[in-house]
């Protein structure tokens, strides 16, 4: 099976700050990574889609780039509400999987 | 508009049996990738299960030979039969819809049901 690894684990930034998640696979998966955001209670909801397309709807202050193993995903200008979870998940693979997540905290 | 609701979780003790059903509107489930994926209280995501279209079915190893996932087309509702339960297998389980095409990332989840696995 494909692992994912995320970094960091957690962070704390302030309102305005760039942050930049890490998500690395144990093999090539090309560009087939996507980013879940998960706020308290709820269900995900996909930010990212194929490395880099930003699905409808979601700010433009969220990025991806990368490609094969190395995937960051960006949010350029931290907002309050962008406190939750943040997973990736290869979808290469018929056996999907998905990293461990990084909690993002507003300071 | 598509919804997603799961049903079928609650209290079962380890070695028993649980059968979660998810029922969709909006859209076919054969037609689709649908997703089973589970969350254990205060942890991460956890991909359990995929049926494509085409009727192939996968699994994370560690449900693979106890987990069973299915669909009902006349019901339209998605599946999973979950034998020889664990502690380890406690967690909120997902239903999840992948968007149609090439893209393969899940554009719909439903609310999840609890499953609890204790003595």
């Amino acid at each position: 099976d494909i692992e994912m690894t995320q970094s960091p684990s957690s962070l704390s930034a302030s309102a305005g700050d760039r942050v930049t998640i890490t998500c690395r696979a144990s093999q090539n998966i090309f560009t087939h990574l996507n980013w879940y955001q998960q706020k308290p209670g709820e269900a995900p909801n996909v930010l990212i889609y194929s490395t880099s397309s930003l699905q409808r709807g979601v700010p433009s202050r969220f990025s991806g780039s990368g490609s094969g193993t190395d995937f960051t995903l960006t949010i350029s200008s931290l907002r309050p509400e962008d406190s939750a979870i943040y997973y990736c998940q290869q979808s290469y693979s018929v056996l999907r999987t998905f990293g461990q997540g990084t909690k993002v905290e507003i300071k | 508009e598509v919804q997603l609701v799961e049903s079928g979780g609650g209290l079962i003790q380890p070695g028993g049996s649980l059968r979660l059903s998810c029922t969709a509107s909006g859209f076919t489930v054969s037609s689709n990738s649908m997703n089973w994926v589970r969350q254990a209280p205060g942890k991460g995501l956890e991909w359990v299960s995929i049926t494509y279209s085409g009727g192939s079915t996968y699994y994370a190893d560690p449900v693979k030979g106890r987990f069973t996932i299915s669909r009902d087309n006349s019901r339209n509702t998605l599946y999973l039969q979950m034998n020889s339960l664990r502690v380890e297998d406690t967690a909120l389980y997902y239903c999840a819809k992948e968007v149609r095409g090439n893209l393969y990332y899940i554009e719909y989840w439903g609310q999840g049901t609890l499953v609890t696995v204790s003595s």
